[in-house]
């Protein structure tokens, strides 16, 4: 079975700095992979997905992320944050091809922007 | 679209009475899946259909839990003889197969339960 990892449950940053957010998955096969959104208040909105190809993908609002297969790793991205990215973000891994297409969530970290 | 709906958003009840939720896909998926996420997680899976066929069903989902998607369009959520470790957030998503690449799946915004 899958696991996913995301190693920081609170980061606090202020407006402008750049954002990287870890996420590692435990699978042994091909993945598909995702960084969701949380808003306060809100549901959860897909950023952006990689499933093949670039392994750099971008997303919505200048995220983007990288996939290092060699690592296990699927790092969130931006290079300037802004207040209005306070939100909690969710890593999430599905296996590719295996008829399988439940998500496997991290469980979170929380973004505090501040002005 | 007009998003993956959920009803009610907020349910509060008494230890060994019986709830139902209701997830409304948007129009026109025909993959539907219920997740639950507790304070400080992420969601986790529980159950899966394809239009009416239910084809995944995660070890979290007891016998206290049954979930239906009879034509295929929205989809309920029952739980029998509620439990205080069933409170959580009960979330609702929704795809579509064949739009190519891999799928996205859509959340609703979830109806919160809390066991007294």
């Amino acid at each position: 079975a899958q696991s996913v990892s995301q190693h920081n449950h609170h980061v606090i940053l202020s407006e402008a700095a750049s954002l990287e957010l870890g996420c590692n998955y435990s699978y042994g096969g091909t993945v598909n992979l995702f960084w969701y959104v949380q808003y306060p208040g809100q549901h959860l909105q897909l950023l952006l997905k990689y499933f093949s190809g670039d392994p750099l993908v971008k997303g919505i609002k200048g995220f983007e992320a990288e996939f290092i297969k060699s690592k296990f790793s699927f790092n969130l991205r931006k290079p300037s944050v802004q207040w209005s990215d306070t939100a909690e973000y969710f890593c999430a891994v599905n296996p590719s091809g295996a008829g399988s297409y439940q998500l496997t969530f991290g469980k979170g970290t929380k973004l505090s922007v501040i002005p | 679209d007009t998003g993956v709906s959920q009803d009610p958003r907020h349910k509060i009840t008494k230890r060994g009475q019986n709830v139902t939720f209701r997830c409304d896909p948007i129009s026109e998926h025909n993959r539907l899946y219920w997740y639950r996420q507790t304070l400080g997680q992420g969601p986790e899976f529980l159950t899966y259909f394809q239009n009416e066929a239910q084809l995944e069903k995660s070890r979290l989902l007891s016998d206290r839990f049954s979930a239906e998607r009879p034509k295929g369009s929205f989809s309920t959520l029952e739980i029998q003889r509620t439990e205080q470790g069933d409170s959580a957030m009960y979330l609702c998503a929704s795809s579509s197969s064949g739009t190519g690449g891999v799928e996205t799946q859509y959340f609703g915004p979830g109806t919160r339960l809390l066991v007294l």
